[in-house]
């Protein structure tokens, strides 16, 4: 399996759900990571994962939680979000720590988020 | 501190035509570069990167980008456009070594492909 899956393709919410994106890889993966890419933009990073641990938040707004269940799966829990936060949302995998030379990233297809 | 500047926003070609898209990059140190692809509604795919081997770096899809350390460009080129090819493109670097995890993302520049 050489793919970053990613659940749901859309989603529709409104500022007082809580819902949840989920990714998966299953290629032996170490690190992974959360992008938010809106229209014509390039992707913005927001979270990385290292063996399953938080490593870097880029300053993101607590409404936005991830959530590293096993180094296979990536999740990102959305509560009280704006309209602003409309956007594709993307994941990412890498083999192994992110410093790595020429380590790139894999990316899933991405959620796309319309927050109501 | 490291960036990335796609000379074109928007490039169009006609199919069967070269393609060139340009990359310059700044960085303090050996980079890793790399070249995305993103089609419509769709997550980024790699289509080659540079790590400090060869400097002619042949991709997916008949791409291929030569580093030029001289020049600070990292350009992507096609010999024959196909409709296929119509995307967004990322020119993205990345400080190697230590604990550095950031990627830098150019701004893209959209490939049109005419008939």
């Amino acid at each position: 399996d050489t793919e970053v899956t990613q659940t749901p393709k859309h989603l529709v919410m409104g500022m007082t759900n809580k819902k949840s994106l989920k990714c998966e890889q299953h290629m032996g993966h170490r690190a992974m990571y959360w992008y938010k890419q809106k229209a014509k933009k390039p992707p913005e990073l927001m979270f990385v994962y290292s063996y399953e641990k938080l490593s870097i938040n880029e300053s993101v707004p607590s409404r936005f939680s991830p959530e590293c269940p096993n180094s296979s799966l990536l999740n990102l829990h959305l509560h009280a979000l704006q309209p602003e936060d409309s956007a594709l949302y993307l994941c990412a995998s890498s083999p192994t720590g992110p410093g790595r030379r020429g380590n790139e990233q894999f990316f899933g297809p991405g959620t796309r988020l319309t927050v109501l | 501190a490291q960036s990335v500047t796609q000379l074109d926003s928007h490039v169009s070609v006609s199919e069967g035509t070269p393609v060139l898209l340009r990359c310059n990059y700044s960085s303090s140190y050996s980079p890793s570069l790399f070249w995305y692809v993103q089609h419509p509604n769709k997550g980024l795919q790699l289509l080659l990167k540079y790590t400090s081997a060869a400097t002619l770096v042949k991709g997916i899809n008949g791409f291929e980008a030569e580093f030029k350390k001289s020049e600070t460009s990292f350009h992507l080129t096609k010999p024959s456009a196909h409709m296929s090819d119509a995307a967004e493109y990322f020119c993205v670097v990345r400080k190697s070594g230590g604990s550095n995890y950031k990627l830098t993302f150019g701004k893209g520049t959209l490939l049109t492909v005419n008939p």
